[in-house]
């Protein structure tokens, strides 16, 4: 049963590109979190998805970030335009919506901007 | 405003004592408490919980306190092991109507070290 999958593991973009982070949640989870941890902070919410639907995305920050689960595929968190503040390590996590189920994290995708 | 606080960003232990990590919440409405476990370029790992309704909670070498007037609440690992040397962090959530567990609020972690 593999585990939460992210790629890539690590990601280059130089400032102004378009970063594209993919997130495949473990078999049978439906709900995806996207976490994103800055040097020496802790990790930090950001969205929280279905299929198809958005339901929390009160920690993304207002321009340049998106974030999708389609009904087929991974999730993606998209970064346009990207800034060297953007640089961080991006974690994705997946749960079943079952009562106090834990959510399993993946593995992160390490963003550097130059 | 950091709603969840680990003061202390290192501890050294030597193998075989108690390693005790701790941690100090804010928001009165955190009900229940995860303590996650991660090793470098790793994602991390859920290690134990506890409810708000308990004081304790215990998982082998590894137990978590509840001080709910205090807010503040605590992992002791004993005995500690030097394959225990990860950051440890600490989360709150508050459940929702759904039991959905999501928008975990983060400390900035702990490093513990044990040393052979």
């Amino acid at each position: 049963n593999a585990g939460v999958m992210q790629n890539p593991r690590h990601l280059v973009r130089r400032r102004g590109q378009e970063a594209r982070l993919r997130c495949s949640p473990m078999k049978g989870h439906s709900h995806v979190y996207w976490y994103r941890q800055l040097p020496e902070e802790g990790l930090k919410f950001m969205v929280y998805l279905q299929k198809e639907n958005i339901i929390d995305e009160s920690g993304m920050p207002k321009e340049r970030f998106s974030a999708e689960f389609p009904k087929e595929g991974p999730s993606i968190l998209r970064i346009q335009q990207v800034v060297r503040g953007d640089s961080a390590a991006y974690f994705c996590a997946s749960s079943h919506l079952t009562e106090q189920t834990e959510a399993f994290f993946g593995q992160g995708t390490r963003l550097t901007v130059v | 405003d950091q709603q969840v606080k680990q003061n202390s960003p290192s501890l050294s232990v030597q193998e075989g004592r108690i390693s005790i990590l701790n941690c100090d919440y804010t928001n009165s409405m955190f009900d229940y408490f995860l303590w996650y476990k991660k090793y470098p370029a790793e994602g991390p790992t859920f290690l134990i919980s506890i409810s708000s309704i308990k004081d304790k909670n215990e998982d082998g070498r590894f137990t978590v306190f509840l001080n709910k007037s205090a807010k503040h609440l605590s992992l002791h690992i004993v005995p500690s092991q030097p394959g225990d040397s990860a950051v440890y962090f600490c989360a709150a959530r508050i459940l929702n109507s759904g039991g959905s567990n999501y928008k975990l609020t983060f400390g900035k972690g702990t490093l513990l070290t044990v040393n052979p």
